[in-house]
């Protein structure tokens, strides 16, 4: 079993719709979650983290967390063909330890 | 958020040769910092952790006398792919956390071809 797991899509989702992404993880003590967004050739770039159970909000983007089903999402609300990108799921189990991350989903919002 | 600077972007090199890539933290230091490799249409693969001042640790089918890294500062760790092959093709990315701080900043990330 991958440590975190994601589906590798295509995802794709007409502009102006919710874009759902989502992850889980296998190591029950993992701390800390992020979302990363990676363009073609690009390197990865911090969108949202969140650390503890529930919902966080930040514009457009709503990451949602469940310890219980070890289980975390990212909403991104009304859809932009720039959102189009590879999103990284990503967990760590504490400060400074390794970072492990998703196979990535690939979203493509079309016009 | 905090920025991390990767030198250089682009190199293409020949089989045989070495090629040292620098990830620089610009505005923080970074205790702890992770280079991955990412082949085309894959995943990033971690390849080790470098810590500031000991040795890094190699994630397993790792080499660590072919990728050699040093982390002699807070703000610097260097990562250098020794007699290149064409298959170390890749693009390496570098990325850097603080010890309060959980989130990790990337590097611009270096195409490396080597011919």
């Amino acid at each position: 079993q991958k440590e975190v797991e994601q589906n590798s899509g295509p995802l794709s989702v007409p502009e102006g719709a919710i874009a759902s992404l989502n992850c889980t993880y296998s190591d029950r003590v993992s701390q800390s979650f992020f979302w990363y967004r990676q363009y073609s050739g690009k390197s990865p770039e911090l969108i949202m983290s969140i650390y503890s159970n529930g919902d966080k909000e930040d514009g457009r983007f709503t990451a949602q967390l469940n310890k219980a089903s070890q289980y975390v999402s990212l909403l991104i609300r009304d859809s932009q063909p720039s959102d189009s990108a590879t999103y990284l799921c990503a967990v760590t189990r504490s400060s400074a330890s390794k970072i492990i991350f998703g196979s990535g989903t690939r979203l493509s919002i079309r016009p | 958020g905090a920025v991390v600077s990767q030198h250089p972007s682009r190199v293409i090199c020949k089989s045989g040769t070495s090629v040292k890539i620098e990830c620089r933290s610009l505005d923080f230091q970074a205790t702890t910092m992770f280079w991955y490799r990412q082949f085309p249409k894959q995943s990033l693969m971690l390849m080790a952790t470098s810590n500031e001042g000991s040795k890094a640790t190699y994630e397993q089918g790792v080499e660590k006398d072919k990728f050699l890294i040093n982390h002699a500062s807070l703000t610097l760790s260097t990562l250098t792919v020794t007699s290149a092959h064409p298959e170390d093709s890749s693009f390496y990315i570098c990325s850097a956390v603080t010890a309060m701080n959980t989130e990790a900043f990337f590097g611009q990330g270096t195409r490396l071809t080597v011919v």
